[in-house]
């Protein structure tokens, strides 16, 4: 295991509901990331959070909507989502320890998202 | 905008024998690459990372280059197992970000067969 938590594994939901994604990790980092992975498609970053601040959100719907409460919790927010949405969505955390970082990035499983 | 290629959707090579992936990008400098496997349902996970002022870098069975001229790197894996077959992501790193952002390319997809 990678020390990053993931859960659901699986979610099916309509495009009226509202439901929310949980990413927790054990390692001490103080960065976490959300990425979306479609089918054929590359890993494609969505919003960074470094020591619980959002510094990154790549032109993201608002129909997202992440949390980060501390530095060891990331949550997505999920409401009113299209059928397009649907992917694998996956959680990342890293140490970043100043102005050049070679972090690696520990993924977690994953949340097998299905929109009908 | 960046771009980053890998040079397969996928690859199939017998036991054995050496798997070599190619990446390539373009429209950016990356101060340093990183190697990625993933597993069916399962997130990617880090194999090695190589700065731009290297040329090599090895780990056990798997050797990476980086050509900052060619905008490439290699990525190989020698004496290939079964157990190697999965799909392999570069993520050349984003020189700007503090954070380091990666941006991955789509993987190649390895098969070793017996």
């Amino acid at each position: 295991e990678t020390g990053v938590t993931q859960t659901p594994r699986h979610l099916v939901m309509g495009m009226t509901n509202k439901k929310s994604l949980k990413c927790e990790q054990h390692l001490g980092h103080n960065a976490m990331y959300w990425y979306k992975q479609s089918a054929k498609k590359p890993l494609e970053l969505m919003f960074v959070y470094n020591f619980k601040e959002q510094t990154e959100n790549n032109s993201v719907p608002s129909r997202f909507s992440p949390e980060c409460p501390n530095s060891s919790h990331l949550f997505l927010h999920l409401h009113t989502l299209q059928p397009e949405d649907s992917a694998l969505y996956l959680c990342a955390s890293s140490q970043n320890s100043g102005v050049r970082s070679y972090n690696e990035q520990f993924f977690g499983p994953g949340t097998r998202l299905t929109v009908l | 905008s960046q771009k980053i290629e890998q040079n397969s959707e996928a690859l199939n090579i017998q036991e054995g024998k050496t798997a070599t992936l190619t990446c390539n990008y373009t429209n950016y400098s990356p101060a340093y690459l990183q190697w990625y496997r993933q597993d069916p349902g399962r997130g990617p996970v880090f194999l090695l990372l190589i700065r731009e002022n290297e040329k090599e870098k090895r780990k056990e069975r798997l050797k990476v280059t980086f050509d900052t001229t060619l905008k490439q790197s290699l990525f190989h894996i020698t004496a290939s197992q079964p157990a190697d077959s999965a799909t392999y992501l570069c993520a050349p790193a984003d020189r700007g970000s503090t954070l380091g952002r990666l941006y991955f390319g789509r993987g190649t997809q390895l098969t070793v067969w017996p």
